[in-house]
């Protein structure tokens, strides 16, 4: 089973600040497996990147995805108040089942 | 816009069995895969079970194979979980999360409920 590891798990920083977050597989993934999500407190996960770097629809183009093999980026242009929030990477896996990592906390500073 | 409503939870003791729904509008439902997911308190996301279309193929977590079965119901535009023998590790909140289409291929989940919570206690 491949596992997901993300870091770091807390990142602090301002409004208009770039935010840099990682997801690495234990083991090489396909790139069309590799999915990020956002979820706000007291709120449901939304879909944010899948295929490693496509947009979902109503995505703001500040949000990209980027990566292959081990490692994935999100990165976050420019961060706005909304922004907050705990992020996601999950991957498809054979037999039809679904990881995901333990999650990145970007905090306002 | 796509709207998933889940039902069902509530508090239950160790070894006993609830039943999970969750009701689809707003999309053809009947053309989508769906899963379950579920986040036990203050934790990260854990998926829990899947199940094609046409509701011929399921798949699971292993933490639950052999005590939830998940089915749907198309004509009712609805999906559910079975779950038996729960344990207090299987308190979370449960979403119900519809399969992305088009290019996505139902690889990621592009729509999820608000959740309905599941408290497994004594």
């Amino acid at each position: 089973e491949i596992v997901l590891t993300q870091s770091p798990g807390t990142l602090s920083l301002s409004p208009g600040e770039r935010a840099t977050l990682s997801c690495r597989a234990s083991q090489s993934v396909s790139s069309s497996y590799l999915a990020w999500y956002q979820q706000k407190p007291g709120q449901a996960p939304r879909l944010l990147i899948y295929g490693a770097s496509s947009r979902a629809t109503g995505i703001p183009d500040r949000f990209s995805g980027s990566g292959s093999g081990t490692d994935f980026t999100l990165t976050i242009s420019r961060l706005e108040p909304e922004d907050f929030a705990v992020y996601y990477c999950q991957h498809y896996g054979s037999s039809l089942t679904w990881t995901f990592g333990q999650g990145t906390k970007v905090e306002s500073k | 816009e796509v709207q998933l409503v889940e039902s069902g939870g509530g508090l239950v003791q160790p070894g006993g069995s609830l039943r999970l729904s969750c009701v689809a509008s707003r999309f053809t439902f009947s053309n989508y895969e769906m899963n379950w997911v579920r986040q036990a308190p203050g934790k990260g996301l854990e998926w829990v079970s899947y199940i094609t279309s046409s509701g011929s193929d399921m798949y699971y977590a292993d933490s639950v194979r052999g005590r939830f079965t998940i089915s749907r119901d198309n004509a009712k535009n609805s999906l559910y979980l079975e779950m038996n023998s729960l344990r207090a590790e299987d308190t979370a909140l449960y979403y119900c999360a519809r399969g992305c289409g088009g290019d996505c291929y139902g690889l990621s989940f592009d729509y999820w409920g608000q959740g309905t919570l599941v408290t497994v206690s004594s």
